[in-house]
């Protein structure tokens, strides 16, 4: 079975720093993975996906992640944290053939000083 | 931009009571799903459906249940609720590998 590990379940940087989660997932193939961010009473929204091709991709708000096969990891970062980028981030690992259900990880709550 | 609409988005209802949480869709999306998230915790798929007539039970046993009559409306029912049913329901649904999701409704049984 897929699973989604997120160690850090809380992370607190500077306005203007950079950001990197970590996501490591476990999938007998090439999976399908996301990068969903949430804020506060509001429902998941896409930043990233990656399916195949080039391991470094752009999302939105200024995101990117590199998927890294022999590290079974899918990172996700940001050169420059705005405050509004609070939120909680959640990486998934799709199935390319189980009709897109989504296995999450536990999240991670981003909190940005100022 | 998404068009998947959760209602409600909030509802405090007091044990034993019957409710329906509404998701509908207007992107002809043959997949939808629901998913259980308890605060600060991650999301686990409850039930799933690829079409019409099509539910099946997700990961998390759950003792709500869903109905796809109409390939854009795809609600869950509590029959009874009960206080461990207090979470975060999202609706989502997909074509092809991306998923797209409502904004949730809070749920809280007294």
């Amino acid at each position: 079975a897929q699973s989604v590990t997120q160690p850090d379940i809380h992370i607190t940087v500077s306005e203007g720093a950079s950001l990197e989660l970590r996501c490591n997932y476990s999938y007998g193939a090439t999976p399908y993975l996301f990068w969903y961010v949430q804020s506060p009473g509001q429902g998941l929204q896409l930043l990233l996906k990656y399916f195949s091709g080039d391991t470094l991709v752009q999302g939105i708000k200024g995101f990117e992640a590199e998927f890294k096969r022999s590290q079974s990891s899918f990172n996700l970062r940001k050169p420059s944290v705005h405050w509004s980028d609070a939120a909680e981030y959640f990486c998934a690992v799709g199935m390319n053939n189980a009709g897109n259900m989504l296995t999450f990880g536990g999240g991670t709550r981003l909190m940005v000083k100022p | 931009e998404a068009d998947i609409y959760q209602t409600p988005r909030y509802l405090v209802i007091g044990t034993g009571k019957k409710i329906t949480l509404e998701c509908s869709q207007t992107m002809g999306h043959d997949k939808m799903y629901w998913y259980q998230q308890d605060p600060g915790m991650e999301l686990h798929l409850i039930h799933y459906s690829y079409g019409v007539n099509s539910t099946e039970k997700g990961d998390l046993s759950s003792e709500s249940t869903v109905s796809r009559i109409r390939t854009e409306h795809f609600p869950l029912t509590l029959e009874s609720a009960r206080p461990s049913h207090t979470s975060q329901y999202l609706c989502a649904s997909s074509r092809g590998s991306e998923a797209f999701f409502g904004q949730g409704t809070r749920l809280t049984v007294v």
